[in-house]
């Protein structure tokens, strides 16, 4: 079992909707959860992190976090054509490795003008 | 401040060649971590240093080497190239935030192909 999921996509959302990317994680330990957008070539760039349950907004993204059901979302509002990337989800502490990240395989957003 | 940067950009090897990625980051940061981004298959971890002086393994450590040179510098060395080491490597370090949490910032990347 991989430590953290995400459904690969693509998932194509209009120009101007909410995009909505999700993740799930294995290891109730885990203590922050964070959310990469990754620019084909480029390499990952941190646009959110979280450490307690509920939701935290910066502008137009919002992550929220649930950790009784291990599982993290990244809602984009207003989605914008520069919003097409892949996300990824990365999650660190598991109990037992406590200074690694382990990071989701990414979900591709395709925002469609 | 360039945060994290990385040498070479892009570089083409022949299966048993040996070379060393190096990676260096300018913020002070206590951990560095190597990675490398496969099509469909995320980051994975390569090796990672805590602190100056400590190296320890990750997902995916046979083949390669590293060396904590002082707290800015963190290099990964490929001694046998082989061909399944085709792949972005990406070296990042993390800092601590306010509350004891940690944040991790990646380089631009180096490309292999191994021929």
């Amino acid at each position: 079992q991989k430590e953290v999921e995400q459904n690969s996509g693509p998932l194509s959302v209009p120009e101007g909707a909410i995009a909505s990317l999700n993740c799930t994680y294995s290891d109730r330990g885990s203590q922050s959860f964070f959310w990469y957008r990754q620019y084909s070539g480029k390499s990952p760039e941190l646009i959110m992190f979280i450490y307690s349950n509920g939701d935290k907004e910066d502008g137009r993204f919002t992550a929220q976090l649930n950790k009784a059901s291990q599982y993290v979302s990244l809602l984009i509002r207003d989605s914008q054509p520069s919003d097409s990337a892949t996300y990824l989800c990365a999650v660190k502490g598991p109990t037992y490795n406590f200074n690694k990240f382990y990071f989701g395989s990414g979900t591709k957003l395709n925002v469609k003008p | 401040n360039a945060g994290v940067t990385q040498t070479p950009k892009f570089q083409v090897l022949k299966t048993g060649q040996s070379m060393t990625l190096q990676c260096a980051q300018d913020m002070n940061h206590n951990s560095m971590y190597w990675y490398r981004q496969d099509p469909g298959m995320g980051l994975r971890l390569i090796y990672y240093s805590a602190s100056e002086g400590t190296t320890d393994k990750g997902e995916v450590p046979n083949g390669y080497n590293v060396s904590r040179l002082n707290k800015r510098e963190f290099s990964l060395r490929l001694e046998s190239a082989a061909p399944s080491q085709t792949s972005v490597y990406f070296c990042a370090s993390s800092e601590v935030t306010s509350g004891g949490k940690e944040t991790q910032y990646f380089g631009p990347g180096t490309r292999l192909l191994v021929l």
